[in-house]
């Protein structure tokens, strides 16, 4: 299996722009996350769905950001307009419903200027 | 409230030499436990899990840990630490299927020659 793939890896924008990242989880797996890594707050859980539903947004930090999971096998995380403080490693991680181990992407790394 | 508390930043240890990371955690159900590494640059690895059973578990690259539940805590540890072992390490926690994982801050291991 190719794990769980990320793109772009790298993303820089200027300020106010839209940003979209995408996340295709591991085949079969029907649980998806989204977190966000920086040195002050280290990795902190946005969103994360079941069978394409979103369960948990309560970490989402304001409503420029929006994620979606149209399809087992899709999620975006978008952010409208961005800011400076939203640069951040961002990764994808999925998993079983049988198991609680998480599977990671290996990130996208967004600055916004 | 759940939380994980890792409670030293950075760590220095001399090839060679033994290894030892805490963890500890306040979970309000029966805790599923893990150990993430991160090396420069890459998304999280999975090294050990703990469900049940055996409270001294093993994982990969010559890592294990073990779970004491009076003390609420899953260090990590390793005998014999190696250059290539340099990375940071979180340590999670989460419950039964269905839930996020709560991560730790981390703590980042240099190794010196």
């Amino acid at each position: 299996d190719a794990g769980v793939i990320q793109s772009p890896r790298h993303e820089v924008t200027e300020m106010g722009q839209e940003v979209t990242l995408r996340c295709k989880p591991i085949s079969g797996h029907d649980y998806l996350f989204w977190y966000r890594q920086t040195m002050m707050r280290g990795l902190e859980l946005l969103i994360y769905f079941n069978n394409n539903v979103p369960i948990d947004d309560s970490g989402m930090p304001e409503d420029r950001f929006s994620a979606k999971m149209p399809n087992a096998s899709f999620s975006t995380l978008k952010i409208q307009p961005s800011e400076p403080r939203d640069s951040a490693v961002y990764f994808c991680a999925s998993r079983n419903r049988g198991y609680n181990e998480q599977f990671f992407g290996p990130g996208t790394r967004l600055t916004v200027l | 409230a759940q939380s994980v508390t890792q409670p030293d930043i950075h760590i220095t240890v001399s090839e060679g030499a033994s290894l030892e990371l805490r963890c500890n955690y306040s979970y309000g159900a029966t805790p599923y436990l893990f150990w993430y590494v991160q090396s420069p640059g890459q998304g999280l690895q999975l090294l050990l899990k703990y469900f049940s059973g055996d409270t001294l578990v093993q994982g990969i690259k010559g890592f294990e840990a073990e779970f004491k539940r009076s003390q609420s805590s899953f260090n990590l540890r390793k005998p014999s630490v190696h250059w290539s072992d340099a990375a940071e390490y979180f340590c999670a926690v989460g419950g039964q299927a269905g839930t996020a994982l709560i991560f730790g801050k981390g703590t980042t291991l240099s190794v010196s020659s």
